[in-house]
C-alpha cells in the first residue's frame, strides 16, 4: 500500500531548540513528498516540497527536510523553534503512478515551550 | 489574488438534513478535491476531480455527493446518509501532477 507514516503525533520542544518531524512514505515507486503546516480553524499552507530535484529541500519559515532514498524518509526540520511554530504538521505524498491522489500522515503537533 | 474559497466558514444543520459546502478557485487548475479532517485522524479523501464532469470517489464517498460542472467550482454535499456529518472539511486544488495542492480556509459543519 501507497502511504506515508509520522512518527510522534505530539511533539514538545523549547524555544530555540532544534524541531525534528518524522516522516516515512512506503512505495518503492519515486515520490512527490510535501510538508505543510495547519494552524487552528484553518486550511493546510504548504512549506516546501520535493520533487525529485535536490534532495535537500528548503520551505519558508526556516524549515527544511531531506529526501533519503535509502530510509524511504522525509524528515522536517527546523534549527531553532519560535513560538510561531507551534501547530499542527502533515507530510504528504504522491506518486507518478497514481494520478492526482495524495495521501496523508495523520499528523504532528507541535508545541513550543517558552 | 488568487485562491480557493470555501464557505461559509461556519455551518449549522439538524440532523435528517442535505447540506451543501462550497469550494471555488480561480487558480484555473484542473484538479479538485474534498477532505474531511476529524481529530487525530488526518485528512481522509473523500471525492476528487481531474476535469470538468468527471469525478472520483476517495476512500470515505458514502453519504456524500459531488458535481463538477465548471472549472472553478466543486460543491460537495454532505446527505442524510452520512452517520458522522460534523468534522472540518477542506477544499483543495492542484495545478497537475508535478504539483502541490492548494487548500480553502475549510467550512466546520455541525450537525445536531
Amino acid at each position: 500500500a501507497q502511504s506515508v507514516t509520522q512518527l510522534g503525533s505530539h511533539v514538545s520542544v523549547s524555544e530555540g531548540a532544534l524541531v525534528l518531524l518524522r516522516c516515512n512514505y512506503s512505495s518503492s515507486v519515486p515520490p512527490y513528498l510535501f510538508w505543510y503546516v495547519q494552524y487552528p480553524n484553518q486550511g493546510l499552507q504548504l512549506l516546501l516540497k520535493y520533487t525529485s530535484a535536490a534532495t535537500l529541500v528548503k520551505g519558508i519559515n526556516g524549515f527544511e527536510a531531506e529526501f533519503k532514498k535509502s530510509e524511504t524518509s522525509f524528515h522536517l526540520t527546523k534549527p531553532s523553534a519560535h513560538m510561531s511554530d507551534a501547530a499542527e504538521y502533515f507530510c504528504a505524498v504522491t506518486y507518478s503512478n497514481t494520478g492526482n491522489q495524495f495521501y496523508f500522515g495523520t499528523g504532528t503537533s507541535l508545541t513550543v515551550i517558552p | 489574488d488568487g485562491g480557493i474559497t470555501q464557505s461559509p466558514k461556519y455551518l449549522f444543520r439538524k440532523e435528517g438534513q442535505n447540506v451543501t459546502l462550497s469550494c471555488e478557485q480561480n487558480l484555473n487548475h484542473d484538479a479538485m478535491y474534498w477532505y474531511r479532517q476529524d481529530p487525530g485522524q488526518g485528512l481522509r479523501l473523500i471525492y476528487y476531480s481531474q476535469i470538468v464532469n468527471d469525478f472520483q470517489k476517495g476512500d470515505i464517498a458514502e453519504g456524500y455527493s459531488v458535481s463538477r460542472e465548471k472549472k472553478e467550482s466543486f460543491p460537495l454535499t454532505v446527505t442524510s446518509a452520512q452517520k458522522n456529518p460534523t468534522a472540518f472539511y477542506l477544499c483543495a486544488s492542484r495545478k497537475g501532477r508535478d504539483y502541490e495542492q492548494y487548500f480553502g480556509p475549510g467550512t466546520r459543519l455541525t450537525v445536531t
